[in-house]
């Protein structure tokens, strides 16, 4: 999974309660991605990050956030999780071209299975 | 209208069958157009990656993008068990911090 690791793998967790997710990288790459997973959706953008300290939102960012305060660490969370959350998350990331911006491969982690009872 | 349309299947064909996976769009300002291959409880891992229109091979897999008719394919040659997977179609454009569009991918079973 290209140097990418994410934890925790599972998690059950209560409606109303936080959790954070977390996605660490050894690639050193610019760009690092959150999606989630749903079937009949597909993969859907979350959040994303262009560097440290440097996020902003995709197509489904309602009660998610995000911090990045390293290169190779990107966090996701919950502020108050609802079971509409439940879900397969997966990090992505992809490096950067000559020109600062992100190539179109995307590599992704294995993903974090999610639960929101 | 979904951005990208993929068939979910399932799709079973037997082992040495040649496989067609298909997607269809209607953005046209989509330039790059890849193919992801995902096992069951695995991230996706990059297949295949063109530029614009034509064909691109490699090895037993063949990706062709036709852009008059917004239609991309995925072939697999001489199929093998260990092919059976979900394939994921997804599309991008030129241009800032460049967003990717994927199909919701259509699951493959290769019988032995």
């Amino acid at each position: 999974d290209a140097g990418i690791t994410q934890s925790p793998r599972h998690k059950v967790t209560e409606t109303g309660t936080p959790v954070t997710l977390r996605c660490h990288q050894t690639e050193n790459h610019r760009y690092m991605y959150w999606y989630r997973q749903d079937p009949g959706h597909g993969l859907r953008l979350i959040h994303y990050s262009y560097g440290v300290k440097d996020t902003d939102k995709g197509e489904v960012s309602d009660g998610y956030s995000v911090s990045r305060s390293k290169t190779e660490d990107f966090l996701l969370t919950l502020e108050s999780a609802t079971s509409s959350q439940t879900s397969v998350y997966f990090c992505a990331i992809s490096e950067s071209n000559i020109s600062g911006f992100p190539t179109y491969e995307q590599y992704f982690g294995p993903g974090t299975r999610l639960t929101v009872t | 209208q979904k951005e990208v349309e993929q068939d979910p299947g399932p799709l079973s064909v037997p082992e040495g069958a040649i496989v067609s996976l298909n997607c269809t769009y209607s953005n046209s300002a989509f330039q790059y157009f890849m193919w992801y291959r995902q096992y069951s409880r695995k991230g996706p891992e990059l297949l295949m990656y063109t530029y614009s229109s034509g064909n691109k091979e490699d090895g037993r897999f063949t990706a062709q993008v036709d852009k008059s008719s917004k239609y991309i394919s995925l072939f697999i040659r001489d199929s093998q068990p260990s092919d059976s997977a979900t394939y994921l179609c997804a599309m991008s454009y030129p241009g800032g911090y460049q967003k990717v569009t994927f199909g919701i991918g259509t699951k493959l079973q290769v019988i032995p």
